[in-house]
């Protein structure tokens, strides 16, 4: 069974400034990394997500890094804003490819 | 679009009781599932469907029991409600189960007590 570890649990962040979130996951797992983000009273929405056969993902503030050596991964939210604050989770996919693992979720928040 | 739609949005119940929580879709996918979430736990996978009549056990089924009789909807069943099935649903749904995002509803609330 995958096991997918995210940290840190809880993020706080200057406006402007730069959000870090990481991930490992443990079985070998190829495919598909997502990132959800999740506002408070809804459910996660798709954010980013990346195939292991690049190392590098971007989206206007938002990337993904992935490191298949280490099996692990990491959101950067570039130029944070006050309406970025959600919990973000990361997901693995399982060995055989099926059904996605999250991660325990890091809340952000970013002060004006 | 209506995308995810799981109704109740909140729900109260006494511990025994039961209750059917609602999850209808509307983009045809095939994959279909649902999720409980605790405070500082992530999302937990309870059971998921890949289509009509075919349904599997996540990793937290014990307590629910689902049914797929149609590819729209993926209802959950709770028999004897327990105080630890207080949490967040989830329904979700994707076209397959590989390299596709997952759409989420907005979550039914339930508390036990």
């Amino acid at each position: 069974q995958q096991q997918v570890k995210q940290s840190p649990q809880s993020l706080i962040v200057q406006k402007g400034g730069i959000s870090i979130i990481n991930c490992a996951y443990e079985n070998t797992a190829f495919d598909y990394f997502p990132w959800y983000q999740q506002f408070p009273g809804k459910g996660p929405a798709l954010l980013i997500a990346i195939r292991p056969d690049v190392s590098e993902k971007k989206e206007g503030r938002f990337t993904i890094s992935f490191n298949k050596s280490a099996k692990q991964f990491s959101l950067h939210i570039m130029d944070s804003q006050p309406g970025d604050s959600a919990t973000y989770f990361c997901a693995a996919p399982g060995a055989s490819g099926s059904r996605l693992t999250f991660g325990e979720g890091t809340q952000l928040t970013v002060n004006p | 679009n209506a995308g995810v739609t799981q109704t109740p949005k909140f729900r109260i119940l006494k511990i025994g009781q039961s209750m059917t929580l609602q999850c209808a879709q509307d983009m045809n996918h095939n994959y279909m599932y649902w999720y409980r979430q605790d405070p500082g736990m992530g999302l937990k996978l309870i059971y998921y469907s890949v289509g009509a009549g075919i349904t599997d056990k996540g990793e937290v089924p014990n307590g629910y029991n689902v049914s797929r009789s149609t590819t729209e909807d993926f209802p959950l069943r709770l028999e004897l409600a327990a105080p630890s099935q207080t949490s967040v649903y989830f329904c979700a749904s994707s076209y397959s189960n590989r390299n596709q995002p997952q759409h989420f509803g907005d979550g039914t609330r339930l508390s036990i007590l």
